[in-house]
């Protein structure tokens, strides 16, 4: 494998369920990144990982739970969702510091619905 | 605050032409890069190009170039021409330098549609 993968591709899930997407990145980077893209809406970043340590938490409801347990690895723990929701969740990665010119790779996203 | 704002929700170009997708930035961070992304309908973010605020020409990768314009805040992707899989959402996006997570701040995107 090569690049950052997402799994699953798709996922359909109810109100009570519990899910989790997963990241993995095969790139060397230290930086890991949750997006949301809601229909005809910009991307908005929910959370970014530093060196495993999270640094960004973009005032994400708690029914979302991220985890790193290293720096190849990224986890969205889902529960309790409510169907607005329903987007595309996009992984990314990058290296890690403060040079602008780090471009970020991601991966083909998850297409989540919340019925 | 950073933003990045992409006015054209959508464009169309007949195939073999050049299009211009235009974006503008508005930071107060001294150094800045912006990059701009293509989405196909997969779903899939590719990166494209980038410019950084330094740097004095614009910049250049195969059919994509950036009509970079600092004093007008403004960094343009042009695409020479134009083949049926570049139908696509094209993002701006930009990181400055006052960040120390890294995150990228994206435009509303641009719908390119090829014509045959």
């Amino acid at each position: 494998e090569t690049g950052v993968t997402q799994t699953p591709r798709h996922l359909v899930m109810g109100m009570t369920n519990k899910k989790s997407l997963k990241c993995e990145q095969h790139l060397g980077h230290n930086a890991m990144y949750w997006y949301k893209q809601s229909a005809k809406k910009p991307l908005e970043l929910m959370f970014v990982y530093n060196f495993k340590e999270q640094t960004e938490n973009n005032s994400v409801p708690s029914r979302f739970s991220p985890e790193c347990p290293n720096s190849s690895h990224l986890f969205l723990h889902l529960h309790t969702l409510q169907p607005e929701d329903s987007a595309l969740y996009l992984c990314a990665s990058s290296q890690a510091g403060q040079e602008v010119a780090y471009e970020q790779y991601f991966g083909p996203g998850t297409r989540l619905t919340v019925t | 605050a950073q933003k990045i704002t992409q006015t054209q929700p959508g464009m169309f170009v007949q195939e073999k032409e050049a299009v211009t997708l235009d974006c503008t930035y508005d930071t107060s961070d001294p150094s800045y890069g912006l990059f701009w992304y293509k989405q196909p309908s997969s779903g899939e973010m590719i990166f494209l190009i980038y410019q950084g605020s330094y740097d004095q020409q614009n910049a250049t990768e195969g059919r994509y170039s950036l009509n970079f314009q600092k004093a007008r805040k403004s960094a343009n992707l042009v695409i020479s021409a134009s083949q049926l899989g570049d139908s696509a959402m094209y993002f701006c996006a930009m990181r400055g330098s006052s960040s120390n997570t890294g995150k990228l701040i994206f435009g509303q995107g641009t719908t390119l549609q090829v014509k045959p």
